[in-house]
C-alpha cells in the first residue's frame, strides 16, 4: 500500500552510461515531480508533471529525459552520467500543483 | 528570487523538551508553507503546512507559526522524542507553482 514508490532504492554505474529510474504513485495525484538532493541535503526541484504535461523544467541538461506514460508514472531516464550526477533523487507527487507534495523513498545514483 | 533559509543547521534538545525550529523566506508573495521531516534513508514526509492567510496551525505535537511581516517561519515540537530526530525543512510555495526548499535543520535529541 506504499503510496510514491521508486525503484531501484540503490544505483551504482559508470561514467558515459545511460539508466533509468521509475516512480509510480497510488494516490490517485494529477501531479508528479523529480527531484535532486546533493550531499548537503540541499532538495531542488528538476521535472513537474501535470496529467502526463511537462509543467516546470528547472534548466536541467537534457541528458535527463522524464517520461509519463500515464498520471499514475514518471521514469526518469538519464543518457552519458557524469559523476556529478551523483546524488539522491526523489519522486513525488500531489493533488495539484498547489498541494502538499508527497516524496518516495529515493534513488541513491553514485556514478563511478 | 526566491530564497529560503535557516537560522540554524543544526539543533540538539534534550528528550521531553520543546523544539523550536525556525526558517526565514525572502518571496513576500508566498501563499503556501510546508514544513518536512527527514529520517536518514527516506524520502522527506510532510508534517504540517499552513496557508499565507493564517499565522498559525496545530497539529499533533506540532504547531506551525507564520509572521508573514517578518516573513518568517517557525516548526514547534511540544515533549520531543528520540522519534524526532531527523533534519526538518521549510518549503515555500511561491511563483510559477514551485515548491523552494530550505537548506534543512538536523534536529538531535539528547537522552
Amino acid at each position: 500500500d506504499t503510496a510514491v514508490s521508486q525503484t531501484p532504492k540503490y544505483l551504482v554505474t559508470q561514467m558515459g552510461n545511460d539508466k533509468s529510474i521509475k516512480c509510480e504513485q497510488n494516490l490517485g495525484h494529477d501531479t508528479m515531480y523529480w527531484y535532486k538532493q546533493d550531499s548537503k541535503k540541499f532538495l531542488k526541484i528538476m521535472f513537474s508533471y501535470n496529467n502526463k504535461e511537462l509543467i516546470i523544467n528547472e534548466t536541467v541538461p537534457n541528458r535527463f529525459s522524464p517520461k509519463s506514460p500515464d498520471k499514475a508514472h514518471l521514469n526518469l531516464h538519464i543518457n552519458s552520467l557524469e559523476l556529478g550526477d551523483s546524488a539522491v533523487y526523489f519522486c513525488a507527487s500531489s493533488q495539484d500543483m498547489s498541494s502538499g507534495r508527497y516524496f518516495g523513498p529515493g534513488t541513491r545514483l553514485t556514478v563511478t | 528570487g526566491e530564497s529560503v533559509g535557516l537560522h540554524l543547521p543544526t539543533l540538539s534538545v534534550q528528550e521531553g523538551d520543546n523544539s523550536i525550529i525556525n526558517c526565514a523566506y525572502s518571496n513576500s508573495a508566498s501563499d503556501y508553507f510546508i514544513w518536512y521531516k527527514q529520517e536518514s534513508g527516506k524520502g522527506p514526509q510532510f508534517i504540517i503546512d499552513i496557508r499565507s492567510n493564517m499565522d498559525k496551525r496545530q497539529g499533533q505535537r506540532v504547531t506551525v507559526l507564520l509572521n508573514k511581516t517578518v516573513k518568517h517561519l517557525s516548526l514547534q515540537i511540544a515533549a520531543t522524542q528520540p522519534g524526532d530526530s531527523a533534519v526538518y525543512f521549510c518549503a515555500e510555495k511561491g511563483g510559477a507553482q514551485k515548491l523552494v526548499f530550505g537548506q534543512g535543520t538536523r534536529l538531535t535529541i539528547n537522552p
